[in-house]
């Protein structure tokens, strides 16, 4: 019952460097997403996707790209780290669909510290 | 825009009721959520509500909705140490029927004092 899996779960990056965060479910879901939590804003989306090869932008997506190769792996890159993005990132994913209740489950999140 | 809001922190005694409360923009969100969040941890689903429910009640949750001030709220009732975190209520975001997307508000941390 693995459920969300993000890797890696800590990250300490140097201003300019690149990295890139997985996220891995295998519940079936269609639909996918990528969060920042930082402390009194709650969770803001960054990117989402509602099916394999597809992606679109949420509500903070500069300095971030995305892709979905494939249904089950959702990356996040970071091309070039910025002390403004230190946070902590959270993957989710929902079945999708119109009617559906579109409950998002949650991976563990990545602790990213950009000096 | 569309907005969720909570108060940010929440002190109770163990053995207490405890209400948290969120206030939401979108009438006509199908579905309204309350999710956990324990330290170090991602979200954990609590309990939904669809919006032709004025209330709804698990255990000892329980989810009163009033549409009409777009007020939703989470009793806990015989709150436990364990009960500890930091709770999100959210919003189905408008038109969001084809993405899923939610409205997470802020979270209201509640401490529980022995």
């Amino acid at each position: 019952n693995a459920g969300v899996t993000q890797t890696p779960k800590f990250r300490v990056l140097k201003t300019g460097q690149s990295m890139t965060l997985l996220c891995a479910q295998d519940m079936n879901h269609e639909y996918m997403y990528w969060y920042r939590q930082d402390p009194g804003m709650g969770l803001r989306l960054i990117h989402y996707s509602v099916g394999e090869g597809t992606t679109a932008k949420g509500e903070v997506p500069d300095g971030y790209n995305v892709s979905r190769l494939k249904k089950q792996n959702f990356l996040l890159g970071l091309e070039s780290a910025a002390p403004s993005q230190t946070s902590v990132y959270f993957c989710a994913s929902s079945y999708g669909g119109a009617l559906a209740k579109n409950i998002q489950y949650f991976g563990a999140g990545t602790r990213l510290s950009v000096l | 825009g569309e907005d969720v809001e909570q108060s940010l922190f929440l002190s109770v005694r163990e053995g207490d009721s405890s209400v948290i409360n969120c206030t939401y923009t979108d009438s006509s969100s199908t579905y309204l959520y309350w999710y956990k969040q324990e330290p170090g941890a991602g979200l954990q689903l609590l309990t939904y509500i669809f919006s032709n429910m004025d209330m709804k009640q698990d255990q000892r949750l329980t989810v009163l909705l009033n549409k009409k001030d777009k007020h939703l709220s989470l009793r806990i009732a015989d709150t436990q140490t364990g009960d500890s975190a930091i709770y999100f209520c959210a919003e189905r975001a408008l038109g969001s029927s084809n993405t899923g997307k939610l409205i997470f508000g802020q979270g209201t941390t509640l401490q529980v004092k022995p």
